[in-house]
Order: C-alpha cells, then sequence, then structure tokens
C-alpha cells in the first residue's frame, strides 16, 4: 500500500468553478502536510501547509486536514487556466523532516 | 533572497560517464534533500543531509549512486557509471526543521 495516495487524474473543471484535490495517508504519526503545485517542466512550489485538524484558507485556496480520517484535500475556488499543473500532496514520515510525496493529481481548468 | 541553486539545468552524457549534479542550499537551512522525478515513479527521496551528515540514503538505487554534503552551502549527488535508466530530473531542496521544503530549478539528466 502507498504511503500517501492521490487521485492522478486528470481533473478537468471549468473556469470559475470549484476544484477538490484529495489527498490520504497511512502514517498516523504524520504532523505536517503540505500541498506542492508543479507546472510542466518546472519544479514543485509550496502552494499551502497545514498542521491541525480543520480547514486553513488563503486567497483561493483551502486546505483540509482530518487526522482521524487520514484525509487531507486542496480546494481552489474560482479555478483560472493559470492553475492547470499538477498538485502534489506531501507527507512528513517520522518527525525527521522527511517528505514523502503522493504521485500528484494532474488538474486542468478549461475556458 | 536566493533560493536553492542547482547546476547544471541540462546534461546529456554517454552511457558509462560519470555525472555531477550539483547543489547551493537557502542560507541558513540545515536541511538537504536530493530527489529524482520520473513519469513512471513519481517524485522520489534518494538521500537528505542534516548540518551535513547523511541521515537517509535508504533511496539512493544502488552503489553507483553517491551524494556529499562537504559544507553547508554545497552538495553533490553523483552517478558512475551511468545508465540510460538514469535519465530523470533531479531535484536538491533544503529546508528549515518543520518547515517546507523549497526546491531547485532541477537537473534534467538524459544518459544515452
Amino acid at each position: 500500500q502507498k504511503e500517501v495516495e492521490q487521485n492522478s487524474g486528470p481533473l478537468s473543471v471549468p473556469e470559475g468553478a470549484i476544484a477538490s484535490l484529495n489527498c490520504t495517508y497511512s502514517d498516523r504519526g504524520s504532523q505536517s502536510f503540505f500541498w506542492y503545485r508543479q507546472y510542466s517542466g518546472k519544479s514543485p512550489e509550496l502552494i499551502m501547509s497545514i498542521y491541525s485538524n480543520g480547514d486553513k484558507e488563503d486567497g483561493r485556496f483551502t486546505a483540509q486536514l482530518n487526522k482521524a480520517s487520514q484525509y487531507v484535500s486542496l480546494l481552489i475556488r474560482d479555478s483560472q487556466p493559470s492553475d492547470s499543473a499538477t498538485y502534489l500532496c506531501a507527507i512528513d514520515s517520522g518527525g525527521y523532516n522527511k517528505l514523502i510525496f503522493g504521485a500528484g493529481t494532474r488538474l486542468a481548468v478549461h475556458p | 533572497d536566493a533560493g536553492v541553486i542547482q547546476s547544471p539545468r541540462h546534461e546529456v552524457t554517454e552511457m558509462g560517464q560519470e555525472v555531477t549534479l550539483r547543489c547551493k542550499p537557502i542560507s541558513g537551512h540545515d536541511y538537504l534533500f536530493w530527489y529524482r522525478q520520473t513519469m513512471m515513479r513519481g517524485l522520489e527521496l534518494l538521500i537528505y543531509f542534516n548540518n551535513n551528515v547523511p541521515i537517509d540514503d535508504s533511496g539512493m538505487p544502488e552503489d553507483r549512486f553517491s551524494a556529499k554534503m562537504p559544507n553547508a552551502s554545497f552538495s553533490t549527488l553523483k552517478i558512475q557509471p551511468s545508465e540510460p535508466r538514469d535519465s530523470a530530473v533531479y531535484f536538491c531542496a533544503s529546508s528549515i526543521l518543520g518547515q517546507p521544503q523549497h526546491f531547485g530549478d532541477g537537473t534534467r539528466l538524459s544518459i544515452l
């Protein structure tokens, strides 16, 4: 069983809609959770971090964490074509600053 | 502030040659990570350092791969001898404990 699971997509949403990206993980000891965005041919770029249960909002992005269900999600409101990218979910492993990445979900926002 | 700096950006070489990838972490960051990314396997952690000391090299695929961090501002990843299956994008990232990792632009490696 993979440690971090993501639907590979592509997830296709119309411009202006809400995009919902999901991630499940297996390590109950994980304390830190991150969402990275990666454009084609570019490096991963941090867009959100979340450490406690609940929601965390930053502009059009909202991260949601439920440790009991081992589930973290990313909502993108008012999706734009420029949001089209692969979104990587990452969790810390063992508390040693070591991240485990999911395979990523490809998001396509069409005009 | 300067981010993580990697060189070269692209490397094309023939099978059997030695390849050296370089990384300069963000100043003040005491963790440094080397990743490899391929379409088939995604983003894989190869090795990481804390205060210049290797902490976990369990992701290094085989003895052909080696990594060093002689000081806080420089690290290398070497492949000797290189093989076509080593072709991938190699990323270096750095961080402070408990803080997110910041990635360099990567080195796109092609082994012919």
